[in-house]
């Protein structure tokens, strides 16, 4: 079992949806990271938390250290943001800076 | 400001062959990590230079792998000689500063093609 789970793994939705995207994870972190990578492109790091929530645009992020739980919101969706999102991890054990991911969840946004 | 970049974009190699990705980090970047995505996996961790040093190489799958930073500016990751699991993405990350869990900011990738 991985470190670090994302649901749901594929996702379709229509122009305008609100979108949310779950990550799980069983281990102690320093931080959270979600990150989007586009057909063909690198990864962009979309944001890092510890707690709380995060807004940018029409993207907000929460998390849940108790519960080890973090979601990735989108809302009034849209095409262009058809892309694989990732939950990745910081441990916070050691000086360990390596991030853990997720196995990505693939959005897909109809108009 | 220049991003993080890798090179070359695509690999195909056969069997046997070497392989050298490079890995040009941002500017003034100590910590340069090494990740890969093997086909319908998620993102591994592969190595983690500070500046010239390995600071963590438990990522690396075996002693075909050989990652270099000379100078503590780019890097190379060698493959020698690629086997067909080897295929895959291979991205570089970089970040600045000390602490644990900062924003690493990632290179388009290089996507190997072991035949």
């Amino acid at each position: 079992k991985n470190e670090v789970e994302q649901s749901p793994q594929n996702l379709t939705a229509q122009e305008g949806e609100f979108i949310t995207i779950n990550c799980s994870y069983s281990v102690g972190i320093s931080a959270l990271h979600w990150l989007q990578q586009h057909p063909g492109g690198g990864i962009v790091s979309l944001f890092m938390l510890s707690s709380g929530k995060k807004k940018h645009g029409r993207l907000i992020a929460t998390i849940n250290i108790q519960e080890k739980h973090s979601s990735l919101h989108i809302t009034a969706s849209h095409p262009r943001d058809s892309a694989v999102y990732i939950c990745a991890v910081s441990s916070s054990s050691g000086s360990a800076r390596q991030l853990t991911f997720g196995s990505g969840t693939q959005l897909t946004v109809l108009p | 400001e220049a991003g993080v970049t890798q090179f070359p974009s695509h690999s195909v190699i056969e069997k046997g062959q070497t392989v050298t990705l490079r890995c040009d980090p941002i500017s003034g970047h100590d910590n340069l990590y090494w990740y890969r995505r093997v086909m319908g996996k998620e993102i591994k961790f592969l190595l983690h230079f500070v500046k010239e040093s390995k600071q963590d190489e438990s990522g690396m799958p075996n002693n075909r792998f050989l990652a270099e930073r000379t100078g503590g500016t780019y890097s190379t990751l060698k493959v020698q000689p690629a086997e067909l699991e080897d295929s895959g993405v291979y991205f570089c990350a970089s970040s600045p500063g000390v602490a644990p869990g900062g924003t690493q900011y990632f290179g388009p990738g290089t996507r190997l093609t072991v035949l």
